[in-house]
Parts: C-alpha cells; structure tokens; sequence
C-alpha cells in the first residue's frame, strides 16, 4: 500500500535539544511539506521542497531545519532555537504543486 | 499573499441536518481549491477538491462549487451524519508551490 509515515508517534524534547522528526513516503511524488498545528488552529506551513536537494521557506521557518537528500524522506529538526516548538507537526506528499496533498498520521512533540 | 476564509466554529448540529461551511479566498492566478477532514488525532484527508472555475467536487454526500466570481469555495451536505463529527479545513494551491489552509472548523453531529 502507497502511503505516508511519520514517526514516532510522540517525542518528547528536552531544554536545548534538537529532535528530529521523520517523514518518509512512496507515493513516488516530488513535493513535500512539513506543517505546525497548533490545538483549534490551522496549519502553518514550515518548510516545502518541490525537488530533491532542493527546500523553499514556509510561513514559520525560523528555529527549524530540514534536508531532502532522497526523494522519499523529508525530515524536519526542531532547534534548540524554536522556543515553543510543543505542537502536532504534520508531514505531506504531492505530486506537483497544485495537486491534492496526502497527509501522515502527524507527531505530537511536548517538552519536557 | 493569499489566504483562506472558513466560517468560525464550532458547528453544532442534529443528526440529518443541513450543513455549510463557508469559505472564501483570496489569491493570484488560478488556485485549486480543496476541502480537507481531520478526525481527532490524525492527520488530513482530502474529501473533494476542484481545479477550475464553476467545478463541483463532491464526495461521501459533501459538495462544493467552485464560484470564481465571489471567490468562495463553500462544503455543503444535505443530511449529516454522527460519523461527520469532524474538523474540516478548505485550502489552496497555486503554482508556486505554497498551499494556504484556513483555520479550521469544528463540527459536532448530536443524535
């Protein structure tokens, strides 16, 4: 079955460290995104990347980091410098930019 | 920049009632427009989506019109269920590459 994984589930983060958060799928699409929910709010968009080796800023970038070195994995590291990174981020797949976006299962990060 | 509109929340409604979700847009070019549903805990499902003026998209009883000339997008159902308890999220997308998703709204279906 095609599809979208995050993991893990729920991570817990401690003061000034930085976690890494995965996100990998075969669906064979070029776009990916990473998203922050926050509870009865939309998603913000943090970082995209519409092409291997190749990543665009989002609406709330700072104190996060990603990388695209393969075209199925697109992992998103919250910094020590994001000082209220406790929130459900939520990774998503497309086939080209305009087309319908397939979502992971999310991951519910809280600091300890 | 662009962005997305949707009715405030929550909605709370009786079981075979008449449900609309309103959502408007503002935005360059030509976007797509879609109607997402997150269960609790979960992630997004698309539930319809059109891509042009004057399209319907529909699904699991759920429609919507794409309306060019007053830049809505708006998710009708004419009998709603208990299992459409649900948030309900309208989005676009341009050619840029950057998708706008409104804030969400929250219905509750009472038996």
């Amino acid at each position: 079955d095609g599809g979208i994984t995050q993991s893990p589930k729920y991570l817990f983060r401690k003061e000034g460290q930085n976690v890494t958060l995965s996100c990998e799928q075969n669906l064979n699409h070029d776009a990916m995104y990473w998203y922050r929910q926050d509870p009865g709010q939309g998603l913000r968009l943090i970082y995209y990347s519409q092409i291997v080796n190749d990543f665009q800023k989002g609406d709330i970038a700072e104190g996060y980091s990603v990388s695209r070195e393969k075209k199925e994995s697109f992992p998103l590291t919250v910094t020590s410098a994001q000082k209220n990174p406790t929130a459900f981020y939520l990774c998503a797949s497309s086939s080209t930019e305009q087309e319908t976006q397939y979502f992971g299962p999310g991951t519910r990060l809280l600091v300890l | 920049g662009n962005s997305v509109t949707q009715m405030e929340g929550p909605v709370t409604l009786s079981e075979e009632a008449f449900l609309t979700i309103n959502c408007t847009y503002t935005a360059t070019g030509y976007p797509s427009l879609f109607w997402y549903v997150q269960y609790p805990g979960e992630g997004l499902q698309l539930l319809l989506k059109a891509t042009k003026a004057d399209d319907k998209g529909s699904n699991k009883g759920f429609e919507a019109t794409y309306r060019k000339e007053t830049t809505s997008f708006h998710l009708e159902k004419g009998s709603v269920q208990v299992s459409d308890s649900a948030v309900y999220f309208c989005a676009l997308n341009t050619n840029a590459g950057k998708s706008t998703f409104g804030d969400g709204t929250t219905l509750t279906v009472k038996p």
